[in-house]
């Protein structure tokens, strides 16, 4: 399975666009990267996915290098509402179900 | 709008007591899931099941069975609770197509004393 790293924690200012990295130097060719947040005492909600192209939706964009060895996810207008652990992911199939393989992610805190 | 159910957020037992958790989705979907989450340690997966009355052993299976007899419920079932299992429990399901995100229930704080 490749694993991810991500900073232990990040601040930023309301209003402000939140960029949170990953780096997953060993990610397969085809492997998907995925992006959760966990918001206090609720359950992991996901934000977005990409394989090698940068994806944008509703919640975010996903930038992704061109090597694929790291990724950045962006939420354009920071509000207090995303203050979350933000978990960088690493799709692994296995029997056909998806196996999703949570590292310790980023605390983010959005400050006033 | 889809949802992930579980039968309790909080949950206090005693040692050696039998404990079940129970999740339930409304989205139909073919694959289901039961996590822990400690401190430090992250998300772990303990079973996951694609297909009725099918199971597959996750990463922590051991002090754990579970139960499929219907597409829409997955059972987790502690059967001698220890103080070790004292942790949150969350359930996910998933679309068996592998692009799919999965759907997290609001997890349930099990106590252990």
């Amino acid at each position: 399975d490749a694993k991810t790293t991500q900073p232990p924690s990040m601040d930023c200012a309301e209003g402000r666009a939140a960029n949170l990295p990953c780096n997953h130097s060993t990610i397969s060719g085809n492997e998907y990267v995925y992006w959760y947040r966990q918001i206090h005492s609720q359950g992991p909600q996901y934000i977005i996915h990409g394989l090698k192209n940068n994806e944008t939706n509703e919640m975010a964009s996903l930038i992704i290098t061109e090597d694929r060895k790291s990724s950045t996810l962006i939420l354009p207008h920071a509000t207090l509402r995303d203050t979350a652990v933000y978990y960088c992911i690493v799709r692994v199939v296995f029997q056909g179900a998806q196996k999703l393989v949570f590292g310790q992610g980023t605390r983010l805190t959005i400050n006033p | 709008d889809v949802k992930v159910t579980q039968s309790s957020r909080y949950l206090v037992k005693r040692t050696g007591e039998k404990v079940f958790l129970e999740c339930v989705q409304d989205m139909d979907h073919e694959n289901m899931f039961w996590y822990r989450q400690d401190p430090g340690l992250g998300l772990r997966l303990i079973y996951f099941s694609y297909d009725v009355k099918m199971k597959e052993k996750g990463d922590i299976p051991e002090g754990y069975s579970v139960s499929r007899e219907k597409k829409e419920r997955f059972s987790l079932i502690l059967e001698s609770a220890s103080t070790n299992q004292t942790s949150m429990y969350l359930c996910a399901s998933t679309e068996r197509s592998q692009y799919n995100e999965q759907f997290f229930g609001p997890g349930t704080r099990l106590t252990v004393l």
